[in-house]
């Protein structure tokens, strides 16, 4: 049972352009959902995050879009940078033990 | 932030053998959490240590078979035992930030191959 889904491999973005990464989610016992950013051979790094009470939360280049009727999130990246060419996990945490719901994650390459 | 280093990165070990991977945190936390990512998957959480106590483990993961030491504050240990190959995967530990942001952050990993 796959509670949080990517359901996009791999995402190619020109340069400057929008990225945009999606997330979607089957339990509502979740209360907040986090972004982070891997890169091969190390940890995954946050991102943001946001709460389930919000619909958007934005920082910097970053912006993340909660639609609770859809169980749907975005993350949105704005401009698009090489160095942000990384795989990217939704992250959802449960509020009843902190347990984070891991996304399959979203290989994200950003072409010159 | 937490800085959290991982030994060994990485191993290449034969079947039946077993691995012991350590975590240590450059700074005190509760909750400790440790975590594989097999090949192409996205992260599964093992279980949650706290020190003094037992861990806590998910379903589908054993303490026979992830036994995890907390002896204080800042280190823990993650043993694979008697390994297969289908325990080859990326082992991450992971602490809970504190503030708003409720994220985790993660050390390096350890990457093990079985053969």
């Amino acid at each position: 049972d796959q509670q949080v889904k990517q359901n996009s491999p791999s995402l190619s973005v020109q340069e400057g352009r929008i990225s945009i990464l999606n997330c979607d989610y089957t339990n509502s016992m979740f209360d907040y959902f986090l972004w982070y950013k891997k890169y091969p051979a190390e940890g995954p790094t946050f991102l943001i995050s946001i709460s389930s009470i919000k619909d958007k939360n934005e920082d910097g280049r970053f912006t993340v879009f909660l639609n609770k009727s859809a169980k749907h999130l975005s993350l949105h990246i704005v401009p698009s940078q090489p160095g942000d060419s990384a795989v990217y996990f939704c992250a959802a945490r449960k509020y009843s033990n902190y347990q984070l719901i891991w996304g399959a994650g979203t290989k994200l390459i950003i072409k010159p | 932030s937490a800085v959290i280093s991982q030994k060994p990165s990485r191993d290449i070990c034969q079947r039946g053998t077993s691995l012991t991977i350590q975590c240590q945190v450059d700074s005190q936390v509760t909750m400790m959490f440790w975590y594989r990512q097999q090949p192409g998957q996205s992260l599964t959480l093992i279980a949650t240590a706290n020190q003094g106590s037992e861990a806590t483990y998910e379903s589908g993961f054993v303490i026979d078979k992830f036994p995890i030491s907390r002896p204080n504050l800042t280190f823990s240990t993650l043993t694979v035992s008697n390994m297969s190959p289908e325990d080859s995967s990326i082992y991450l530990c992971s602490v809970e930030a504190s503030g708003i942001s409720h994220d985790q952050y993660f050390g390096p990993g350890t990457r093990l191959l079985v053969l």
